[in-house]
């Protein structure tokens, strides 16, 4: 299994404003997954991004990947109160995957 | 409506008791997790099952027990050797079928010590 990290660990913006999030991680990966968690909730599978794909789009998400660098980023445009959630990724790295979670980037949009 | 159940949503515990968390999912996945989650951290993998009548531990298995018997559940126990359980527990199932496959989560259950 292979562990992502969360960067920010917290984040706090106005509603309006765009949220940047990244993931970095340490092997080669075959997909790279975000996920959403309000708070006291499950986690909601938001986006999978493949290791040959570099940008990906899912209405205001936009995930870019790097394998060069090893790390990918979530922007959420023109954020809304109810976005205001934990952010995780997770990889796989082909074989038994088992989904592994960093700690999440908390964000908080400001109404 | 496919999905993950979790019960009880809320739970306590006094000490030195055993008790069971329920997890059962319709999605026809093999693969069965539970996470356990503490206040501002991420997610510690406790037992995952690949398949029927087989599981493996995670990262903090230790004080926690599971089964499974039957491809739909994947109950855990928290035995009184778990010296401290108050936490957030997560279940989630995953189909096999193929790489790009996500995990689906059942609304956790907030287990307290009393």
């Amino acid at each position: 299994s292979q562990q992502g990290e969360e960067d920010p660990q917290a984040l706090s913006i106005q509603e309006g404003e765009n949220a940047t999030m990244n993931c970095s991680y340490k092997t080669s990966i075959n997909n790279l997954q975000w996920y959403r968690q309000n708070s006291g909730r499950g986690l909601v599978h938001l986006i999978l991004i493949r290791s040959n794909e570099r940008e990906k789009h899912s209405g205001r998400l936009r995930v870019t990947l790097d394998t060069s660098k090893k790390s990918s980023s979530l922007l959420i445009t023109a954020s809304r109160a109810a976005d205001t959630a934990s952010y995780f990724c997770a990889t796989r790295t082909g074989g038994s995957y088992i989904p592994t979670f960093g700690r999440g980037t908390s964000l908080i949009v400001h109404p | 409506d496919g999905g993950i159940t979790q019960s009880p949503k809320y739970l306590f515990r006094k000490e030195g008791q055993n008790v069971t968390l329920s997890c059962e999912q319709n999605l026809n996945h093999d693969a069965m997790y539970w996470y356990r989650q503490d206040p501002g951290q991420g997610l510690r993998l406790i037992y995952y099952s690949q398949i029927v009548n087989d599981f493996q531990k995670g990262d903090i298995a230790e004080g926690y027990s599971v089964s499974r018997e039957k491809k739909e559940s994947f109950p855990l126990t928290v035995t009184s050797a778990q010296k401290n359980p108050t936490a957030f527990y997560l279940c989630a199932s995953r189909g096999t079928g193929g790489f790009d496959t996500e995990a689906f989560f059942g609304q956790g259950t907030r287990l307290t010590v009393v």
